[in-house]
């Protein structure tokens, strides 16, 4: 069966310091990836996604940047975090077809404190 | 485009008490309509999908109707349990350039009291 991870849960950083979210996914090969953000009293809103390895587009302009290194690895990333990154970041994945139905899977969502 | 608007809470109930939270969405193409829950910490599960019109989509007691005339999928539960006190999210995903994503609505939180 297939299973999404990401790390670390929960971390509190620094304004201006950078930034790492990892995830990765078992037993699926050619996954679509994603990235939402959660802020708080706010809906979901995707960050990233990725078809393939390299291959990365961004739904929002913003301070962090996304790649894809590995088939079934995803990192989110920033070089200086700033107060409004604060968040609950959530990695995602789902088959690789075109149907509208296929389901996507949400890791265990890591928290982000900016201070 | 696309967007997916659901009944602002927080919704409160009695234990046993029967539960609708009101979702509506406005898409082009033939959607398919999902809604997960967030439990307390946690990150978002599957709760129940329907991929075409007057599909019916069920799980734990749960159920939603794809409803393409009134453009709603309203989530439903008989009895709540104390333990489905969680965030509740309605969502689409669209056919054509935008299918590779999921649009969500800002999420209900339900809190089931004892």
């Amino acid at each position: 069966s297939q299973t999404i991870h990401q790390w670390p849960a929960t971390l509190v950083q620094p304004v201006g310091s950078p930034l790492s979210l990892e995830c990765t996914v078992e037993g699926t090969s050619n996954p679509n990836l994603y990235w939402y953000r959660q802020a708080a009293g706010r809906g979901l809103q995707l960050l990233f996604y990725s078809v393939g390895i390299g291959q990365i587009s961004s739904e929002v302009p913003q301070n962090l940047s996304a790649s894809r290194p590995q088939d079934r690895q995803f990192i989110l990333s920033s070089k200086k975090l700033l107060l409004s990154d604060s968040g609950f970041y959530l990695c995602a994945w789902s088959v690789f077809t075109g149907g509208t139905g296929n389901t996507i899977y949400f890791g265990e969502g890591s928290w982000l404190t900016v201070v | 485009g696309d967007s997916v608007t659901q009944m602002e809470g927080p919704v409160t109930l009695s234990e046993e008490a029967f539960l609708t939270i009101n979702c509506t969405y406005t898409a082009t193409g033939y959607p398919s309509l999902f809604w997960y829950v967030q439990y307390p910490g946690e990150g978002l599960q599957l709760l129940l999908k329907a991929t075409k019109a007057d599909d019916k989509g069920s799980n734990k007691g749960f159920e939603a109707t794809y409803r393409k005339e009134t453009t709603s999928f309203h989530l439903e539960k008989g009895s709540v349990q104390v333990s489905d006190s969680a965030v509740y999210f309605c969502a689409l995903r669209n056919s054509g350039g935008s299918n590779y994503k999921l649009t969500f609505g800002k999420g209900t939180l339900l809190t089931v009291n004892p």
